[in-house]
């Protein structure tokens, strides 16, 4: 069964330092997101990505935060330089939008020190 | 803004009883609603969705009930298994040119055998 794929699965870096999360989405699915869930909270959306470009972004992805589809299967989120607050779970999803059944990866969780 | 407001926060039901967990939503523009669940140190799983024009769906052992009018839905988890122990979300999401899903807070629900 297809299914989204992310890597690492845990990351630690030093405040101030760029990260680069990856995932793969399933392979016939056109639109991609990312989400973050701090611990013990809800799911928060952070973009949306269609057609090679972001669709939409909430407040939380500021400059920091890129979104790129390098080479047409990853799907990369780049924090420029994380703060403590950026501590959280990141989900990498998918759908292929005929429905909108978004499939989620396994998660990274990154950690910032 | 709290788009879906999910309750309650945490239940504990016995194996074979009925697990119920609700959400209300704000946006009328919403017309997909799916439930995840969610293990510990996992992604979260589309386990079962509904759109507006139906007021109820069953899959198995789950069951969403919606009320487009009160502007609500639920979840009912029947004969529940020490294997539901989980955290479930609702989330809602617009129309197919708005993908994102605005997820409630969770339920986290214990089943004791």
């Amino acid at each position: 069964e297809p299914e989204v794929t992310q890597t690492p699965s845990h990351q630690v870096t030093q405040m101030g330092q760029e990260v680069i999360l990856r995932c793969v989405p399933i392979s016939n699915h056109l639109y991609f997101y990312w989400y973050r869930q701090i611990l013990g909270q809800k799911v928060e959306f952070l973009v949306s990505f269609y057609n090679n470009e972001i669709s939409e972004k909430s407040e939380i992805f500021d400059d920091q935060f890129s979104v790129e589809r390098p080479d047409g299967s990853n799907f990369t989120l780049k924090i420029r330089s994380t703060k403590l607050e950026d501590s959280a779970m990141y989900f990498c999803a998918s759908t292929s939008g005929t429905y909108n059944e978004q499939f989620f990866g396994p998660g990274t969780r990154l950690t910032v020190l | 803004q709290q788009q879906v407001k999910q309750s309650p926060q945490s239940l504990i039901v016995q194996k074979g009883g009925i697990s119920i967990i609700n959400c209300a939503y704000e946006n009328t523009a919403f017309d997909y609603f799916p439930w995840y669940q969610q293990f510990p140190g996992k992604g979260p799983a589309l386990l079962i969705a509904i759109r507006p024009d139906v007021s109820e769906k069953k899959e198995g052992r789950f069951t969403i009930s919606f009320n487009k009018s009160a502007k609500q839905f639920s979840l009912h988890i029947m004969d529940s298994q020490p294997g539901d122990s989980a955290t479930y979300f609702c989330a809602a999401s617009k129309d197919r040119s708005d993908y994102k899903l605005s997820f409630g807070a969770g339920t986290t629900v214990t089943v004791r055998a």
